[in-house]
């Protein structure tokens, strides 16, 4: 089955500052690669997906890339703000049952 | 403009009791899930149901029973429960399963310890 893994699993940076985080797939046949975003006490969020027939998407302050080939990809949040202080998880999925697999998470703390 | 509603919020059990927890979605979704999520683990999907009337095991499914009652509702039951199953359950559903893939919608959750 698929096995996802993500990395740092903390993350503290300085406000305005960049965060990257990066996740790595194990099955080839996998196609959809969510983003979610988890508060404390509150269930996670997605923030932005992609599909492996793009390898980039951009929201605002806020892209995915995907590299098909390595069976990675990667979040980049830019100007970072206090507000993005979180829980990030990344996922993949295949067509098959659109069943996610996730990673461990990574905890984003943005300093004021 | 609830989304996925999931009850209780909270709850206490001793070993061998049982449990059903209760998520209902008003987003019409044909296909919804459920997940527990253990620290440092993620999300792992515990059973799913693609659409009314239809119930498959995830990756984790010893333990739990689910019910699909109607396309609104999906419930999961702990029969007889074990301190191993202390955890947060999350309840998500999706548009539909086997096209393209569309986004799973999360519930805030239901926190369960089992003493």
């Amino acid at each position: 089955g698929e096995n996802v893994e993500q990395h740092p699993s903390t993350l503290s940076v300085q406000e305005g500052d960049s965060a990257v985080i990066k996740c790595t797939y194990s099955d080839s046949a996998s196609n959809y690669f969510p983003w979610y975003k988890q508060e404390l006490g509150k269930g996670p969020q997605l923030i932005i997906d992609i599909r492996s027939n793009v390898g980039e998407k951009k929201d605002q302050r806020i892209a995915v890339t995907l590299n098909k080939t390595a069976k990675h990809f990667s979040l980049h949040i830019t100007e970072t703000q206090p507000e993005d202080s979180a829980v990030y998880f990344c996922a993949a999925s295949n067509n098959a049952g659109n069943m996610l697999t996730f990673g461990g998470g990574t905890r984003l703390m943005v300093k004021p | 403009n609830a989304g996925v509603t999931q009850t209780p919020k909270f709850q206490v059990l001793k070993t061998g009791q049982s449990m059903t927890l209760q998520c209902a979605q008003d987003m019409n979704h044909n296909s919804m899930y459920w997940y527990r999520q253990d620290p440092g683990m993620g999300l792992r999907l515990i059973y799913y149901s693609a659409s009314e009337g239809t119930t498959d095991k995830g990756e984790v499914p010893n333990g739990y029973n689910v019910s699909r009652l109607n396309k609104r509702e999906f419930s999961l039951r702990l029969e007889s429960a074990a301190p191993s199953q202390t955890s947060v359950y999350f309840c998500a559903s999706s548009e539909e399963i086997g096209y393209s893939n569309q986004p799973q919608h999360f519930g805030d959750g239901t926190r369960l310890s089992i003493l």
